[in-house]
C-alpha cells in the first residue's frame, strides 16, 4: 500500500523567492509520482508527474521536481514565485499497475508582496 | 482542450435523502473515478469505474454509495441516504489509461444539514 507526507501544511514565500514543497512516499513497488495544484473553488490540475526515465522532471508554470528514490522524496521547487502561485499543492503517488491516486494531506501557498 | 464536467457545482440535502452527483468524463476516457475531500483533509479514492463495472473501491464507499454509467456519457455517484459525514466536495475524474493520465472535474460541494 501507498502513502504520502507532506512535510507542512501552510508554506509563505515573498514573491520572487523560491518555493519549496517537501513530499516523501512509501510505496512496496516503485511509484508513479504526481504533484497537483486546486486553486480556490477549482479542481485538481496536475502539475507534473514521474513515471519513469529521468529524475527531474518539469511542469507547467516554471514548477519542476525531482524523484530521489533513496530518500523517498518527490519535492516540489519552484525558482521564483509569482502571486498567482497562491493555492494548494497536492503530492501523489501510485503504484505502477494501479492507477488509484493516494493524496498527502496538502500544502497551501501564500505569496506575500 | 478537453474537459470533465460536473454538475452541480453545489448541493445542499437534507439527511437520509438520496442525492445524485453527475459528471461528463472526457468522450474517449475509458477509466472512471470518484474521489472526496472532507473539508480540511485529504482527498481520498471512493471507487475506480472500467468496462462498465467497478474494478475497485475503498472502504469508504459501502452500500450507501452506488455508481453508474447510464448511457456512454455520463457517469453518476449516488448515495441513497446522505449522512451529516458525507459532505465534502465529490471529484470526478477520467482517464484514457496509462500512468497519471487523469483529468479532474472542478468538484460538486455537497453539504448534507
Amino acid at each position: 500500500a501507498q502513502s504520502v507526507t507532506q512535510l507542512g501544511s501552510h508554506v509563505s514565500v515573498s514573491e520572487g523567492a523560491l518555493v519549496l514543497l517537501r513530499c516523501n512516499y512509501s510505496s512496496s513497488v516503485p511509484p508513479y509520482l504526481f504533484w497537483y495544484v486546486q486553486y480556490p473553488n477549482q479542481g485538481l490540475q496536475l502539475l507534473l508527474k514521474y513515471t519513469t526515465g529521468a529524475t527531474l522532471v518539469k511542469g507547467i508554470n516554471g514548477f519542476e521536481a525531482e524523484f530521489k528514490k533513496s530518500e523517498t522524496s518527490f519535492h516540489l521547487t519552484k525558482p521564483s514565485a509569482h502571486m498567482s502561485d497562491a493555492a494548494e499543492y497536492f503530492c501523489a503517488v501510485s503504484e505502477r499497475g494501479d492507477y488509484k491516486l493516494s493524496f498527502g494531506a496538502g500544502t497551501t501557498v501564500t505569496v506575500r508582496a | 482542450e478537453p474537459e470533465v464536467t460536473q454538475t452541480p457545482s453545489h448541493q445542499v440535502t437534507q439527511m437520509g435523502q438520496e442525492v445524485i452527483l453527475r459528471c461528463v468524463p472526457i468522450s474517449n476516457h475509458l477509466y472512471f473515478y470518484w474521489y472526496r475531500q472532507i473539508l480540511g483533509q485529504k482527498v481520498e479514492f471512493l471507487v475506480s469505474f472500467y468496462n462498465n463495472e467497478i474494478s475497485e473501491k475503498s472502504e469508504i464507499f459501502d452500500d450507501q454509495f452506488s455508481v453508474e454509467r447510464p448511457d456512454g456519457s455520463n457517469f453518476t455517484l449516488k448515495i441513497r441516504s446522505t449522512k451529516l459525514e458525507d459532505s465534502a466536495m465529490y471529484f470526478c475524474a477520467s482517464s484514457g489509461g496509462g500512468p497519471g493520465g487523469y483529468t479532474f472535474g472542478s468538484g460538486t460541494r455537497l453539504t448534507v444539514v
